[in-house]
């Protein structure tokens, strides 16, 4: 089956412009969660959507939004583009919490 | 805060060599616990998830233990494959799919 896919792949912006992201899970999976990914921080948690919810959400200003659709189909939101946002941006959906998550290869953004 | 550490933060192994990479959490009110890979400029693998209350996994040459009480889990690699240079990491999550990863361990196997 397929995978879960990121559109786009790169993306480079300037300072103070605002970029959406795009997720599409697994067939099948309601719960889509964000990362970013940083050589400084590592990786950190955003947020998770299930069933068009958010349910948690991480430490991030906000800036930092998303959203899910009736179709499981999630997109994320940075608006106000900092030089510090610049990373990949990784998407993960499973069915429930007790499942394994799978990850895609995630969005570079670029921020100039 | 949960606070997850990986030791060490590399390796490099001679090929055949088993191996233990280590992961420790300061919280242990956990709800589960993964192990995963990542390639180079690729998203993440997942590789073995324990529930809170499961001790171990195993998948094939990999065993991944959990000890909640003490704050750690261990991630056993056997027989050891150039194939399996990545980098590793280990997150744990209180709640549902809000995960806190490690910072990573980086194997290298020689051939």
């Amino acid at each position: 089956k397929a995978g879960v896919t990121q559109t786009p792949r790169y993306l480079i912006k300037t300072r103070g412009q605002q970029v959406t992201l795009s997720c599409s899970p697994i067939s099948g999976h309601r719960s889509v969660s964000w990362y970013q990914q940083t050589p400084g921080q590592g990786l950190q948690f955003l947020f998770e959507y299930f069933s068009e919810t958010q349910r948690n959400k991480g430490n991030f200003p906000g800036r930092f939004s998303g959203r899910q659709f009736s179709n499981s189909r999630s997109e994320m939101n940075v608006s106000t583009l900092e030089l510090g946002d610049s990373a990949l941006y990784l998407c993960a959906s499973n069915r429930h919490s007790t499942d394994t998550q799978y990850f895609g290869p995630g969005t570079r953004l670029t921020v100039l | 805060k949960q606070e997850v550490t990986q030791i060490p933060a590399a390796l490099s192994v001679p090929e055949g060599e088993n191996l233990v990479l280590n992961c420790s959490f300061t919280d242990s009110a956990i709800y589960n616990l993964q192990w995963f890979r990542q390639d180079p400029g690729k998203g993440l693998t997942s590789l073995l998830l324990i529930q809170s209350s499961q001790r171990e996994q195993t998948s094939g040459r990999l065993n991944a233990s959990l000890d909640k009480s003490s704050g750690r889990s261990t991630l056993y690699i056997a027989a050891s494959q150039p194939g399996d240079s990545a980098t590793y990491l280990c997150a744990v999550s209180r709640t549902g799919n809000q995960f806190y990863f490690g910072t990573g361990t980086s194997l290298t196997v020689i051939p």
